[in-house]
């Protein structure tokens, strides 16, 4: 079944600290990954996404993550978190072929928050 | 360019009422998804719809369905209300002509359900 799975349901890290968020995703064929963040009370805004070539992807606000298929992680990074990254961040996978349009799959989340 | 709009913001219903959500897909796309998003969860898929039918649906009964017209908006409709129904719901609109590639969900504002 497809499914994504985010380890860390809260996180914190002080400002200027680098920041690691986990993604690890069960998907049957190559998947399409993205990550999402949402601030309190608001929608969804794309930070990235990953469809195929380069393993690493760059994204907004300073946002990089990595795709790793040995290990079916998609790993969001970012070298120095500011006050502003304090938000909910999903990981979500893109469900494709046999009938799928491309729904997504999201995980839980994880909460960032970000000490002065 | 005005991305994705959903109306109301927020919506008060009692259970057994029903509730009608509209959205606006961004301009020059066709597709329009719908999600609930329960409070500290991920968005879970409800249905798709592109060329006015519904093309895809999540695991949700048949009290929640949908229509699409022909400038794309899309309404979801939920009948019979349950507790269980308050949520976010988001509606994410993508571009018809890439859909086979997965291409990226852009997502509203939400529109808040509470059921009293």
């Amino acid at each position: 079944a497809q499914s994504v799975t985010q380890p860390d349901i809260h996180i914190t890290v002080s400002e200027g600290a680098s920041l690691e968020l986990r993604c690890n995703y069960s998907y049957g064929a190559t998947p399409y990954l993205f990550w999402y963040v949402q601030s309190p009370g608001q929608g969804l805004q794309l930070l990235l996404k990953y469809f195929s070539g380069d393993t690493l992807v760059q994204g907004i606000k300073g946002f990089e993550a990595e795709f790793k298929r040995s290990q079916s992680s998609f790993n969001l990074r970012k070298p120095s978190v500011h006050w502003s990254d304090a938000a909910e961040y999903f990981c979500a996978v893109g469900a494709m072929g046999s009938g799928n349009t491309g729904k997504l799959i999201f995980g839980q989340g994880t909460t960032l928050q970000v000490k002065p | 360019d005005a991305g994705v709009t959903q109306s109301p913001t927020h919506l008060i219903k009692t259970r057994g009422q029903q509730v009608t959500l509209r959205c606006s897909p961004k301009s020059g796309h066709d597709t329009v998804s719908w999600y609930q998003q329960a409070l500290g969860q991920g968005p879970q898929f409800i249905f798709q719809y592109y060329e006015e039918e519904e093309r895809q649906r999540g695991n949700f009964p048949d009290r929640f369905s949908g229509h699409q017209f022909p400038n794309y908006s899309s309404e979801l409709n939920v009948n019979a209300l349950l507790l269980g129904d308050s949520a976010l719901y988001l509606c994410a609109s993508s571009p018809l002509k890439r859909r086979a590639r997965g291409d990226t969900q852009y997502f509203g504002p939400g529109t808040r359900l509470t059921v009293l």
